[in-house]
């Protein structure tokens, strides 16, 4: 298993500012994902953040707007940039361990945003 | 497009009574389901998952589940659920083989037991 803590629990933003989430794993890990919930909908892929690389965005995500870093093999970082009330969701940072080859994903507690 | 969809988005139990929860997919090819809960304040964690064999699964505190490859689908069941019980409940699927993290989830049911 995996213990992924996540900074900011919780935030509120203004309108056309930045802010950016970070994400902590007690262990070291290939592939970092990040997920979005908006109200009342289900979770959406948003990147892939591998370590030594560009992440991988999903359709209708682009880098622009989702920035992601990835320094090291345990930690990683989103940035939402000029956000919108439209940007008000829950961010998820997820993983895969290397020891469970069966493609469970372990969550962090989520980073809820809302934007004025 | 692939798609994940729960018919139930909240659903209200006495405690003893029995669960079933419903989840279709929309895949054609080989997929991987996953049924995760979060109690409230928790975070997001797996109640259990079918890549392959047995179609009956059964997960972490009494919970099971069923894949039916001809309904395209992946109930989740419990015979008696407890007040502890109360939570969200996503069902999601894979037609990635391996660790790729990228799963499509459903909506998600609110699952309210009254004590």
């Amino acid at each position: 298993s995996a213990v992924i803590s996540q900074k900011p629990s919780r935030d509120i933003c203004q309108r056309g500012t930045s802010l950016t989430i970070q994400c902590q794993v007690d262990s070291q890990v290939t592939m970092m994902f990040w997920y979005r919930q908006q109200p009342g909908q289900s979770l959406t892929l948003i990147a892939t953040a591998n370590q030594g690389s560009e992440a991988t965005y999903e359709s209708g995500f682009v880098i622009d707007k989702f920035p992601i870093s990835r320094p090291n093999l345990t930690f990683s970082t989103l940035t939402v940039s000029n956000m919108s009330p439209e940007d008000s969701s829950i961010y998820l940072c997820s993983v895969v361990t290397g020891a469970s080859n069966t493609g469970e994903l372990f969550f962090g507690e989520g980073s809820r945003l809302t934007v004025l | 497009a692939q798609s994940v969809s729960q018919h139930n988005h909240h659903v209200i139990l006495s405690e003893a009574a029995s669960l079933e929860l419903g989840c279709n997919y929309s895949y054609g090819g080989t997929v991987n389901l996953f049924w995760y809960v979060q109690y409230p304040g928790q975070h997001l964690q797996l109640l259990l998952k079918y890549f392959s064999g047995d179609p009956l699964v059964k997960g972490i505190k009494g919970f099971e589940a069923e894949f039916i490859k001809s309904k395209f689908s992946f109930n989740l069941r419990k015979p008696s659920v407890q007040w502890s019980d109360t939570a969200e409940y996503f069902c999601a699927a894979s037609h990635f083989s391996g660790n790729t993290g990228k799963l499509i989830f459903g909506q998600g049911t609110t699952l309210q037991v009254k004590p």
